[in-house]
């Protein structure tokens, strides 16, 4: 079955620290992968995509995520992190089929001044 | 281009009653989305629509009914409304022209609490 799993609930870090947000899926073909970040009151905005080519891939507000096909993961990474980053981060999987996408649970960042 | 409108922004039920939840996308996007995001669990699909008078159940569709009579327009009817309905929903669309790798596109999300 397809899934996405981010084993971190909640991560705490300081501002200027470096930050990385795990995320592994579970996908039979090939996977396209997303990350997701929600502020408050907010819907999702989209940080980045990976579907082919460069396992690096880059994304907005300094946001950058590695695949991995071995560990099956996608795991989102930022050098320094700013207090506004501090919100909610989604990664998805997909789409399958008739083009749905699987969301992992959701990892929320606190960010300390 | 406003691009994915959801209303309300909340809105408050008491058990039994009805409601709908409005969307609509000035994209012309075929794909569309409602999702219910709980504490914790992350986002579930309950509906989605692949072109006017296209629909199908996703995850979580007990209680829910939707129509898609438009391209713009996928409205999420609540007939009886529960406790266990107290969540956020997202509406989301997709271009399905550029393919598989399309990210979805989410409205602002209705608050919506059944007491």
């Amino acid at each position: 079955a397809q899934s996405v799993t981010q084993p971190d609930i909640h991560i705490t870090v300081s501002e200027g620290a470096s930050l990385e947000l795990r995320c592994n899926y579970s996908y039979g073909a090939t996977p396209y992968l997303f990350w997701y970040v929600q502020s408050p009151g907010q819907g999702l905005q989209l940080l980045l995509k990976y579907f082919s080519g460069d396992t690096l891939v880059q994304g907005i507000k300094g946001f950058e995520a590695e695949f991995k096909r071995s560990q099956s993961s996608f795991n989102l990474r930022k050098p320094s992190v700013h207090w506004s980053d501090a919100a909610e981060y989604f990664c998805a999987v997909g789409p399958s089929g008739t083009y749905k996408y699987i969301f992992g649970t959701g990892t929320r960042l606190k960010v300390l001044a | 281009n406003a691009g994915v409108t959801q209303t309300p922004k909340f809105r408050i039920l008491k058990i039994g009653q009805s409601m709908t939840l409005q969307c609509t996308q000035d994209m012309n996007h075929n794909y569309m989305y409602w999702y219910r995001q709980d504490p914790g669990m992350g986002l579930k699909l309950i509906y989605y629509s692949v072109g006017a008078g296209i629909t199908d159940k996703g995850e979580v569709p007990n209680g829910y009914n939707v129509s898609r009579s438009t391209t713009e327009d996928f409205p999420l009817r609540l007939e009886l409304a529960a406790p266990s309905q107290t969540s956020v929903y997202f509406c989301a669309s997709i271009p399905t022209r550029t393919g598989r790798n399309s990210p979805l596109h989410f409205g602002n999300g209705t608050r919506l609490t059944v007491t």
